[in-house]
């Protein structure tokens, strides 16, 4: 049982560069989550999937698109990223709808020059 | 809107008691959780207050007072693997809702 996997776990783009974030999840989860965490941030929700086929935008959705590919994946683009991307982006999900526990994945460090 | 309080950073020696404080400011609160993480590894699941009082989990406890909207992490016999970042995080209403984390409390633990 693998949890919350994320793919690439490191990555370095130029600006206006696109690139798609990858995350699967092998425990039958309902609902997905994607997150970035600055430096004295927390957590931030950039948009969420509250069961398959079905996105919503977070608190911080600007920049980013999402796709619920089936139950396990869940994807997040950058169609043309700017510095202020540069981040660590946590996938995360849930078995319960809006469940208060969320299970993370190891995390995707991105950095755009 | 909402906002949530913590400590940036707190610091204790090791076999000590130490709390970490989590104050909020939300419509329709429902519940407190509370997540660890190492070294921005990936955050971690601790417990989750929906009533007041107090849940006891092994070391970590977490309590909550909803007419104070405030809630605290209380992690006794500290150990130097205890040294993270601790999350408080709200959720709202009893339905479907994400989770909103405060910015975190950095605990250092020395020997």
């Amino acid at each position: 049982n693998a949890g919350v996997t994320q793919t690439p776990k490191f990555q370095v783009l130029k600006t206006g560069q696109s690139m798609t974030l990858q995350c699967a999840q092998d425990m039958n989860h309902n609902s997905m989550y994607w997150y970035r965490q600055d430096p004295g941030m927390g957590l931030r929700l950039i948009y969420y999937s509250a069961s398959e086929g079905t996105t919503d935008k977070g608190e911080v959705p600007n920049g980013y698109n999402v796709s619920r590919l089936n139950k396990r994946e869940f994807s997040l683009r950058l169609e043309s990223a700017a510095p202020s991307q540069t981040s660590v982006y946590f996938c995360a999900s849930s078995d319960e709808d809006g469940s208060y526990e969320q299970y993370f994945g190891p995390g995707t460090r991105l950095t755009v020059t | 809107g909402q906002s949530l309080e913590q400590p940036s950073e707190v610091t204790a020696v090791e076999g000590a008691i130490v709390q970490i404080n989590c104050t909020y400011q939300t419509s329709g609160f429902y519940g407190l959780s509370w997540y660890q993480q190492h070294d921005g590894g990936a955050p971690t699941f601790l417990s989750y207050n929906a009533l007041d009082g107090l849940e006891e989990t092994g070391r970590f406890s977490s309590f909550l007072s909803r007419s104070d909207s405030y809630g605290y992490l209380l992690l006794q016999e500290l150990q130097m693997k205890d040294s993270a970042s601790y999350f408080c995080a709200v959720k709202k209403g009893s339905g479907y809702s994400t989770l909103t984390f405060g910015k975190g409390t950095m605990l250092l633990v020395s020997p």
